[in-house]
């Protein structure tokens, strides 16, 4: 099936400093997605974006979907406390016609203040 | 605030006794998935539904586990005879897809039910 590779697997970084983690696919995703999981809690949708080329902010958050639509990148400006989860990609694959979502392994994002 | 709702939050159960997931979706929605995450598989989709019909359960062990839509408020999944193996946090989930003429992916997640199997 298809896979995602999503990095980096961890972050520590400071308070108040820009993240960026990506995720890329050996095959073509029509659509992607970014999820924050927060400890006992389900992922809770970020961003979504359905175009190649796509660049969409939400707040803090921008995402892009690479022309290629194989990757996509999620950057974190000013990082606060409550950034602190771990952050999944998640992919649409175009071929089949299925509709569920393959997600990457994620990336574990630590802040220290 | 509509979110999708799943019980039990945790269950403890012994090995080869029957375990039953609940899901009630966002009303509205018209497809409903079930994933299941692990340390080291990560989220794995497992079945969904679309207007309470299966569309794939190709990610689903089918000799022990069954997911059914009994009404489109309920989306059951159920596990007989459980082993420890099947210990994971079992996530429901729901969309709107397609959302008219529109292409929508997004899913939105229950909190899990995490399962342990002793």
């Amino acid at each position: 099936g298809q896979q995602l590779n999503q990095s980096p697997q961890s972050m520590f970084i400071q308070e108040g400093e820009d993240v960026s983690m990506n995720c890329t696919s050996s095959s073509i995703f029509n659509t992607w997605l970014w999820y924050k999981q927060d400890p006992g809690e389900g992922p809770v949708l970020l961003i979504a974006l359905y175009k190649a080329g796509e660049l969409t902010s939400n707040g803090r958050l921008t995402a892009q979907f690479g022309i290629t639509r194989k990757d996509s990148f999620l950057n974190i400006s000013a990082s606060i406390p409550s950034d602190v989860g771990i952050y999944f990609c998640a992919g649409r694959f175009s071929g089949g016609g299925a509709d569920g979502l393959t997600f990457g392994k994620g990336t574990h994002l630590i802040i220290q203040p | 605030d509509a979110r999708v709702t799943q019980t039990p939050r945790d269950k403890v159960t012994e090995m080869g006794q029957e375990v039953t997931m609940r899901c009630q979706p966002i009303l509205g929605h018209n497809t409903v998935f079930w994933y299941r995450q692990t340390m080291m598989q990560g989220l794995e989709l497992l079945a969904y539904f679309r207007n309470r019909a299966p569309l794939d359960d190709s990610g689903m062990p089918k000799d022990r586990f069954s997911a059914e839509m009994p009404d489109a408020t309920l989306a059951t999944l159920k596990i007989q005879p459980s082993e420890p193996r099947d210990s994971a946090v079992y996530f429901c989930a729901s969309g709107l897809v397609p959302d008219g003429d529109r292409v929508n992916a997004e899913a939105f997640f229950g909190q899990g039910t995490r399962l342990t199997v002793v």
